[in-house]
């Protein structure tokens, strides 16, 4: 079956500091997408980025940055020079074909508090 | 702009009253999912639609039952609410279905209190 594991429940930084937000996944597939979701106060899940298993390109948006490592099974997402509207919990997600549909398996989420 | 929409944004109900919550979509998208999200816990899939093709999750309660009339709309029926119902409950959509590229997109939820 497959797992997402998110270690880190909370993380509070200081505006302008960057912060990693760790996933850790679990699959018996070798194809499949990761994915990471923003879901601020008001609750919407905001899309940020997906991945597939064969592309392990790093890859930098603005002040966002993904590392996906299939070794480790690791899609790590950096924030850099944090800022309050960044505050939010940031999920993981894994997808991967079971049964003949798309199943997401979401990891528990990482509380982020940026404090001005 | 093309979109996820929930409505109502909060709903109360009682104990045991039935409820009805509507996801409307104008992505022209073919799946349509719901998730039931408890504090601080992570979505859980309840059902999704494949166009008019319904697919329960194994522990999805029998209490809880959806309805797609059309491509643009879908509801989450909760026939008797219990407290442990209440939840965030997010609708998303998919282009397609099966194949593991196609990104989901969540519309904003609907809170649910159970009196």
């Amino acid at each position: 079956a497959q797992k997402v594991t998110q270690a880190q429940t909370e993380i509070s930084v200081v505006e302008k500091e960057d912060v990693t937000l760790d996933c850790v996944y679990e699959t018996r597939d070798t194809t499949y997408y990761l994915f990471w979701y923003k879901q601020p106060p008001s609750g919407e899940l905001v899309f940020l980025i997906r991945r597939n298993s064969f592309d392990e390109q790093n890859e930098i948006s603005g002040r966002y940055s993904w590392n996906f490592q299939k070794s480790t099974s690791s899609f790590n997402f950096t924030i850099t020079a944090s800022q309050v509207v960044d505050s939010a919990v940031y999920f993981c997600a894994l997808s991967e074909a079971v049964g003949g549909y798309q199943k997401v398996t979401f990891g528990i989420g990482t509380k982020l508090q940026v404090i001005p | 702009d093309a979109m996820v929409i929930q409505n109502p944004r909060y709903q109360v109900t009682q104990f045991g009253k039935p409820v009805t919550l509507s996801c409307s979509q104008t992505l022209n998208h073919n799946v349509m999912y719901w998730y039931q999200q408890k504090s601080s816990q992570a979505p859980k899939l309840l059902f999704h639609y494949y166009d008019k093709d319904f697919n329960n999750e194994a522990d999805t309660p029998d209490n809880f039952q959806s309805r797609r009339p059309n491509t643009s709309f879908c509801f989450l029926d909760i026939r008797s609410p219990g407290l442990g119902d209440a939840a965030m409950y997010l609708c998303a959509t998919s282009r397609d279905w099966g194949r593991t590229t196609e990104t989901q997109y969540f519309g904003p939820g609907t809170r649910l209190l159970v009196l």
